[in-house]
């Protein structure tokens, strides 16, 4: 049974950093791709980046470069989304999914970390 | 900037047919793009459906099919179940990143 447990929910200043973890259990952690996406509230899913630990290195969307890092630990099975210099705008529900090396197939979603931002 | 279009708003009686379509800005959809539709509920996770184009995954009912039509990716509902109502997205591969779409708010009525 695969499982995507992500970190819980928090409020942060706007300036600061949000560091988001998803653990995965089940199946070879190194063997998939992980994304993450967001959604504000009210509006659709927004794809912020990728990683496959066994290409490497980290993919973003143009949107997010220099703000976002997406990071794995495969010791732990887990991954990481990091956000930095946040803005109001930044506040979302973010998910985190699993997917094949290859780009064909999302299979597996986290149960999402709502983010606030606000002063 | 890539752009991923789909409708934004359908409406089916439960029993019926409704083909959701999801168009890029880049051109004509192949399976290059391996093309994935995703449902949501309201206030719950996505869940994947459909990916690279067709395929199944093994908790998809199978009244959803996915296919190419016409240069876009289409998702297929047919006899739709007033538990389909849900927004959908699809999602295209490009290499290096992928695109949602806006999303099709699927009602049935």
């Amino acid at each position: 049974q695969v499982q995507l447990l992500q970190s819980g929910g928090e409020v942060k200043k706007p300036g600061s950093s949000v560091k988001v973890s998803c653990k995965a259990s089940g199946g070879t952690f190194s063997s998939y791709s992980f994304i993450w996406v967001r959604q504000a509230p009210g509006q659709g899913l927004e794809w912020m980046g990728g990683l496959t630990p066994i290409f490497g290195p980290s993919k973003y969307a143009q949107k997010f470069q220099g703000r976002v890092t997406i990071t794995t630990d495969e010791s732990a099975s887990t991954g990481y989304m990091e956000l930095s210099s946040l803005k109001s705008e930044d506040t979302a529900v973010y998910y985190c999914a699993r997917g094949d090396p290859y780009g064909e197939r999302i299979d597996y979603w986290g149960q999402g970390a709502l983010v606030t931002v606000s002063s | 900037q890539t752009v991923v279009t789909q409708e934004p708003s359908l409406t089916v009686s439960p029993g019926g047919t409704v083909t959701l379509t999801c168009a890029s800005s880049t051109g004509a959809v192949t399976s290059y793009y391996y093309p994935n539709w995703i449902q949501q509920k309201p206030g719950q996770a996505p869940r994947a459906l459909i990916y690279s184009t067709s395929k199944k995954h093994s908790w998809t009912p199978a009244r959803f099919s996915g296919s190419l039509l016409g240069g876009k990716a289409a998702l297929t509902l047919s006899g739709v179940q007033p538990e389909d109502e849900a927004e959908y997205y699809c999602l295209l591969y490009y290499g290096d990143v992928r695109v949602f779409g806006g999303g099709t708010k699927l009602t049935v009525l």
